[in-house]
């Protein structure tokens, strides 16, 4: 199946730095990217949604100040948490939608565990 | 309300059990339902895709769509200690984005 590579798969990093977060789709397009983030035992909240080569569409409460969106490639998008903060903490997932492929079939990366001290 | 109701567990089971999750919407544009696993700290997998009412059979996993109660449900047959993860329902409208419900986590216990 469809692979979607995400990294780094942890990352530690002190209170007011950035820290970026990387989506690759191998050996696929990925027309549609989606960004979340998930709580323990909790669902996926969206964040916002990607589509190569124009600015992403983040949902209601979402900071797109805060959280950077760039899909500047049919392979790539990456997430920039700008200066993180505790409250940042969270798991985030990116997820691919492949061009011709049914709508809702969707490919995960499989996750960012983010810790700001 | 929710768009999506998942029955919320955790369900603990013995191994070779028949598991049945389950998902309630209220929103009738969804077309298109998803079963989602999720492992520990990981990524979501996608099992089973359905957009039709009726059974949907893959291996040890049926996918039931009830399009008149609103009603969706996985069944796993014969349940193995690697099942044991939270499974994710979703559903989609023609317009692309997805609803996940919360999830319900199982254990199937050896």
């Amino acid at each position: 199946g469809a692979v979607v590579s995400q990294h780094p798969s942890r990352v530690i990093c002190k209170s007011g730095t950035s820290v970026k977060i990387e989506c690759r789709s191998l050996d696929f397009q990925a027309t549609t990217m989606f960004w979340y983030r998930q709580f323990p035992k909790k669902s996926l909240m969206l964040m916002a949604t990607s589509n190569e080569g124009s600015k992403a569409t983040y949902e209601q409460g979402v900071e797109k100040d805060k959280f950077l969106i760039n899909h500047a490639s049919l392979t790539l998008s990456t997430l920039t948490v700008t200066s993180a903060h505790p409250e940042d903490s969270s798991f985030y997932i990116c997820s691919a939608h492949i061009r011709d492929m049914p709508t809702g079939k969707l490919f995960f990366g499989s996750g960012t565990q983010l810790s700001v001290l | 309300q929710k768009e999506v109701e998942q029955d919320p567990g955790p369900l603990s089971v013995p191994e070779g059990a028949i598991v049945s999750l389950n998902c309630t919407y209220s929103n009738s544009a969804f077309q298109y339902f998803m079963w989602y696993r999720q492992y520990s700290r990981k990524g979501p997998e996608l099992l089973m895709y359905t957009y039709s009412s009726g059974n949907k059979e893959d291996g040890r996993f049926t996918a039931q769509v009830d399009k008149s109660s609103k009603y969706i449900s996985l069944f796993i047959r014969d349940s193995q200690p690697s099942d044991s993860a939270t499974y994710l329902c979703a559903m989609n409208t023609n317009a692309g984005k997805s609803t996940f419900g919360d999830g319900t986590t199982l254990t199937v216990k050896p």
